[in-house]
This record gives C-alpha cells, sequence and structure tokens, in this order.
C-alpha cells in the first residue's frame, strides 16, 4: 500500500521559513495535496495539484513536488500559522485516497 | 458556500454498530465523491471510504469490510455504517465532499466533525 512520510515535527521562528516534507517512492509522479488542521478544527486545504492554492490561503503557502519529495513551504511564518500540516495523494491503483502521518508545526 | 455537517450517536458500545450522517447544503449531492474521514485523539487522518453520486463505493481495506457508505438523494444525505466497533474505532468522523474532478481528488470541504466514543 502507498505510504507517505512526513517528520513529526518542525520548529521555526516567526518570519522565518518553513519547509515540511512527505515523501514516497516516485512521489514527484503524483500529485500531492496539503492540509492544516488547527486544534479542535477540521482540516483546511491549503495547497492542491502539487503547488495550487485555494481561494483565501495566502501566498506564503506554497508546494513542490519532485523525485521522492513532495515540500510545503511556508514563508514568513506568522504564530497563527502553528498547527499540524498533512499531505495526501491518490493510490491511483486501487482508487484510494492516503494520507501522511502529519507533521506539528512550532512556531518559536 | 457548500456546508456538510455529520450528525449521529456520540456513544456506541462495543460489538455494535456506528452510524453517521452528513447532510450536504448549498451544492446538490448528486455530483462529486464524498468521502468519510477519521482521526483517532492525538493520532493522525484516515481515510474510510467514497461514494459516488452514482452509488459506486470504495473503502480503506484497513476496515476490513466493516464499513458501509449510502447515499439519500432525498435528502442531499450520505451516510456510514461501521459494524462489529472496537475501542479503536473511536475517532473524531468528518465527512468531506472531494475536488479535483478532473486531476487527483483531493478533500475540498469539510465537516466540522463528531467525536463517536466506543465504550460500554
Amino acid at each position: 500500500s502507498y505510504v507517505l512520510t512526513q517528520p513529526p515535527s518542525v520548529s521555526v521562528a516567526p518570519g522565518q521559513t518553513a519547509r515540511i516534507t512527505c515523501g514516497a517512492a516516485n512521489l514527484g509522479t503524483n500529485s500531492v495535496h496539503w492540509f492544516q488542521q488547527k486544534p479542535g478544527q477540521a482540516p483546511v486545504l491549503v495547497v492542491y495539484d502539487d503547488r495550487d492554492r485555494p481561494s483565501g490561503i495566502p501566498e506564503r503557502f506554497s508546494g513542490s513536488n519532485s523525485g521522492n519529495t513532495a515540500t510545503l513551504t511556508i514563508s514568513r511564518v506568522e504564530a497563527g500559522d502553528e498547527a499540524d500540516y498533512y499531505c495526501q495523494v491518490w493510490d491511483r491503483s486501487r482508487d484510494h485516497r492516503v494520507f501522511g502521518g502529519g507533521t506539528k508545526l512550532t512556531v518559536l | 458556500q457548500v456546508q456538510l455537517q455529520e450528525s449521529g450517536p456520540g456513544l456506541v458500545k462495543p460489538s455494535e454498530t456506528l452510524s453517521l450522517t452528513c447532510t450536504v447544503s448549498g451544492d446538490s449531492i448528486n455530483n462529486y465523491y464524498w468521502s468519510w474521514i477519521r482521526q483517532p485523539p492525538g493520532k493522525g487522518l484516515e481515510w474510510i471510504g467514497y461514494i459516488h453520486y452514482s452509488g459506486f463505493t470504495n473503502y480503506n481495506p484497513s476496515l476490513k469490510s466493516r464499513g458501509t457508505i449510502s447515499l439519500d438523494t432525498s435528502k442531499n444525505q450520505f451516510s456510514l455504517k461501521l459494524s462489529s466497533v472496537t475501542a479503536a474505532d473511536t475517532a473524531v468522523y468528518y465527512c468531506a465532499r472531494e475536488g479535483g474532478l478532473t486531476s487527483a481528488p483531493y478533500f475540498e470541504f469539510w465537516g466540522q466533525g463528531t467525536l463517536v466514543t466506543v465504550s460500554s
């Protein structure tokens, strides 16, 4: 089955850039989506199809995907960006949806 | 704006069947794929399965065939039944509408989630 690997935690100071990775073999051949989840809230889509942003998501959120790694980049990090972030892909061979284990972003 | 709302019992006894309903507003359920996702306390997200508006379904094999998702177009709702529940099924359950019809699917709209606890 498809397994997505994320680091459990990432820490960054306010104003700096946070990079959260999502890994799997040949992940670059798949489209990766990213969700932000704050405590007690439902996840929110922040990036889809590797690098596209839904309306209302700040330009500070960007994505890339190549080789075996997809990256969510958050520029000029703010305290309000502190949350759990999940990557998600489509396992097209079985038409399943797969989530990564999640990364907790801490703003120092 | 599409809105989804989960409803159902918050407490289910072990070995019984968990039943949840998702009511959709702002869009017809006669389009798109509609999914259930769960999140055990303190853990990550797990996709449970989807139903297409045609009625076609697909499930996460980790459920071991215990899950059933159905559609009620007259009420603009879809539902989840999970049989033979154990404490491991305790989780916040989310319903979601998928996007990405012409590309890889993703979860575009989510309900607020509902906590279901399995306990005697």
